[in-house]
This record gives structure tokens, C-alpha cells and sequence, in this order.
């Protein structure tokens, strides 16, 4: 595909469970994001890769939540023991640099809507 | 620290024309403007430099005043589509940005 894909696209969990959001960024972007979108709001910073290194995890709410990207293409975003205030929908976004160098230009999945009962 | 985005809300005719402000209080690397519609992705518009530049295409600009670390988008004969969530980005050099709260833009026939 041309854009960056995240599965599942809504995800409804009960208090409790451990959830599991993929992103599929556009192939060979070297940076991927993961951010938290409240309703309303803007969305905010979780983590970042450059490859398969996480080279920024401090947006990261609490150490339920884990991301990795094994292989420097596909992404992960794991929340275990959800509760009510994860709900929220999770934007996945790639870009073909670093960021910071000012032409960072990131292009955003279509996000996954997870709802925590 | 998140920019301060102004206003908040802002409703227009088709054909009229709005500014979007985006300010920070810290020195500013670069800002990045997105438009978002609802229940769907961010999408890209420009990405403007410190250095005082002004973007645009078609009938939407910004420019960005490294002075004032201030950035406005310029919306000029609002068209239906450009109803949405703007999202401004403000980024330090070497670092990723951090989105403002969202200015929601309607368009009214």
C-alpha cells in the first residue's frame, strides 16, 4: 500500500485485558511515531524509532505500555491491563528522516480507536 | 511544552478568508501545520523554518516570525473541504514536535 495502515482499526477491551495495535509504516521510512489522541484534543507524543531502535520512549504514559519494532518495518504498540483512561485512538505516522531536521514531514495511519469498558 | 494555538473555534461562509495563530515560548526550530478531519489522519500542509519564511499553496499560507516565535496559517476563499481540526507542531532543533490543542475550522455553505 501507499500509506501507512494500522490494524485493527477499532478495538473495544475489557478493564483488564492486555491489547495489541499494529502499524504498517510506508516502506523504508526510517522514523516511526506513536501517539495518543484523546477526543478533542490534540494528539500527543508517545514514542519514537529510528529503525528498529526506540530512541525516545518518555511520552510513554506508564510502563503498561511497550512498543517495539523488531525488524525496523512493522510496529507494535502493546497496552497490558487496560483501563478506562487508555481509551483513546492511537495514531501510528512514518517519515523518511530523522526528526528535527526540518523536513520531517510525517504521514499519519488512519489510527486505532480503543475503548476500554 | 505544547504551543498555544488561537482561536479555538472559528466558523465561516465559503469564500471568507481566517488566520489561524500558533505561539510558543520557546525558540523555535521548525513548525508544522496539519489538518485533521474527523475521524480521520492528520494530514500534512507545510512545514515552515526558522528564518522568518512564508509557505503556500493554492489559497493556503503560512508564514512563521522567529522573533515573536509565533506561526500563522492563512486561509484565503475557505472552500467547503478545508473544514477541520488544525494542528500546528512546533519543533527545537533535533527533536520531534509537539502538537497544539487544534483550532476547529468549519465551513458553512
Amino acid at each position: 500500500g501507499a500509506g501507512v495502515s494500522q490494524s485493527p482499526r477499532y478495538k473495544v477491551a475489557k478493564r483488564g485485558q492486555d491489547v495489541a495495535l499494529r502499524c504498517d509504516p510506508i516502506s523504508g521510512h526510517v522514523s516511526l511515531f506513536w501517539y495518543q489522541q484523546a477526543l478533542g484534543q490534540g494528539p500527543e507524543f508517545l514514542t519514537y524509532f529510528q529503525n528498529e531502535a526506540q530512541l525516545d520512549k518518555s511520552g510513554l504514559p506508564s510502563d503498561r505500555f511497550f512498543a517495539e519494532r523488531p525488524e525496523g518495518s512493522v510496529s507494535t504498540l502493546k497496552i497490558q491491563r487496560t483501563q478506562q483512561e487508555d481509551s483513546a485512538v492511537y495514531l501510528c505516522a512514518s517519515s523518511p528522516t530523522r526528526p528535527g531536521q526540518g523536513t520531517d514531514t510525517q504521514y499519519f495511519g488512519p489510527g486505532t480507536r480503543l475503548t476500554v469498558l | 511544552q505544547q504551543p498555544v494555538q488561537s482561536p479555538q473555534a472559528v466558523i465561516l461562509r465559503e469564500g471568507e478568508d481566517a488566520v489561524i495563530n500558533c505561539s510558543s515560548s520557546k525558540a523555535l526550530y521548525s513548525v508544522h501545520w496539519y489538518r485533521q478531519k474527523h475521524g480521520e489522519a492528520p494530514v500534512f500542509l507545510m512545514i515552515l523554518l526558522k528564518g522568518g519564511e512564508q509557505k503556500g499553496h493554492d489559497k493556503i499560507s503560512a508564514s512563521f516570525n522567529e522573533k515573536k516565535q509565533q506561526s500563522s496559517l492563512y486561509l484565503t476563499a475557505s472552500q467547503l473541504s478545508y473544514s477541520g481540526t488544525y494542528f500546528c507542531g512546533t519543533a527545537l532543533y533535533g527533536q520531534n514536535f509537539v502538537f497544539g490543542p487544534g483550532t476547529r475550522l468549519s465551513v458553512l455553505p
